[in-house]
C-alpha cells in the first residue's frame, strides 16, 4: 500500500501569514492526490483534488502542487477559519490510504 | 444536493457485529459513475479507508480489514450498509460514509471524496 507521509505534524502560525504542507508518497502516484481540511467534530472537507485542483467553493487563498511522490498544499494570508487539521488522500490505486494529518493552530 | 447520513448503535460490544447505514440522497445508487465510501477516525487519530461500493455494484475493501468487512447496498431504500464482524475496543471510532467523485471512466478506480455525512461514533466496549 502507498504510505503517506506529511510534515510538519503540527505547525503555529498567525493571521495573514502563509503556510505550507507537505505530503510523501512512498511510491509514485501521478497527481493522484486530494488534500482536506477537518475541524473539530466535523468531517473532513475536500479542498484540492488532482494534486491542484480547487474544489468549487473553496477560497483561492488553497492551493496545491506536485506530481510523482512530492505534494504540498499551500494557505496564504491565513484566516481565522483555516486553523484546522489537514490530511492528504491519495487515489492512485487502492488501498486509498490517508496522511496522518497536520495540525494547524495559532502562534 | 447530494447528502449522506450515516446511522447505527452507538455502543457494541466485543465480539459483536456493528451494522452501519449510510443513507444517500440527490443522487440514486445505480447512476453510472456514483461511489460511496466508508471511513473511520479513531478519537484523536488520521482517517482510515475501509470500504467502496460503486453503481455497479462493484466493491472494495481495505486489505487489513477484508476479512471483517461487507459493503452491500439497498438500491430500494438508496442506502449503502457496512457490516464489520467480530468488534474490539480498538475499533472505537467515528465512522463517516462519503460519496466519491464520480468515476471518470469504464473502469473502476478510487477517487477522492467530496461530500461526507456528519459521521458516528461507535464505541466497543463491554
Amino acid at each position: 500500500a502507498v504510505q503517506l507521509t506529511q510534515s510538519p505534524s503540527s505547525l503555529s502560525a498567525s493571521v495573514g501569514e502563509s503556510v505550507t504542507i507537505t505530503c510523501r508518497a512512498s511510491q509514485g502516484i501521478s497527481s493522484a492526490l486530494a488534500w482536506y481540511q477537518q475541524k473539530p467534530g466535523r468531517p473532513p472537507k475536500l479542498l484540492i483534488y488532482d494534486a491542484s485542483t480547487l474544489e468549487p467553493g473553496v477560497p483561492s487563498r488553497f492551493s496545491g502542487s506536485g506530481s510523482g511522490t512530492d505534494f504540498t498544499l499551500t494557505i496564504n494570508s491565513l484566516q481565522s477559519a483555516d486553523f484546522a487539521t489537514y490530511y492528504c488522500q491519495h487515489f492512485s490505486t487502492y488501498p486509498i490510504t490517508f496522511g496522518q494529518g497536520t495540525r494547524l493552530d495559532f502562534k | 444536493q447530494i447528502t449522506l447520513k450515516e446511522s447505527g448503535p452507538t455502543l457494541v460490544k466485543p465480539t459483536q457485529t456493528l451494522t452501519l447505514t449510510c443513507t444517500v440522497s440527490g443522487v440514486s445508487l445505480t447512476t453510472s459513475g456514483v461511489g460511496v465510501g466508508w471511513i473511520r477516525q479513531s478519537p484523536g487519530k488520521a482517517l482510515e479507508w475501509l470500504a467502496c461500493i460503486y453503481w455497479n455494484d462493484d466493491k472494495r475493501y481495505s486489505p487489513s480489514l477484508k476479512n471483517r468487512l461487507t459493503i452491500t447496498k439497498d438500491t430500494s431504500k438508496n442506502q449503502v450498509v457496512l457490516i464489520m464482524t467480530n468488534m474490539e475496543p480498538a475499533d472505537t471510532a467515528t465512522f463517516y460514509c462519503a460519496h466519491s467523485l464520480d468515476a471518470r471512466g469504464p473502469y473502476i478506480t478510487p477517487e477522492a471524496f467530496d461530500l461526507w455525512g456528519q459521521g458516528t461514533l461507535v464505541t466497543v466496549s463491554s
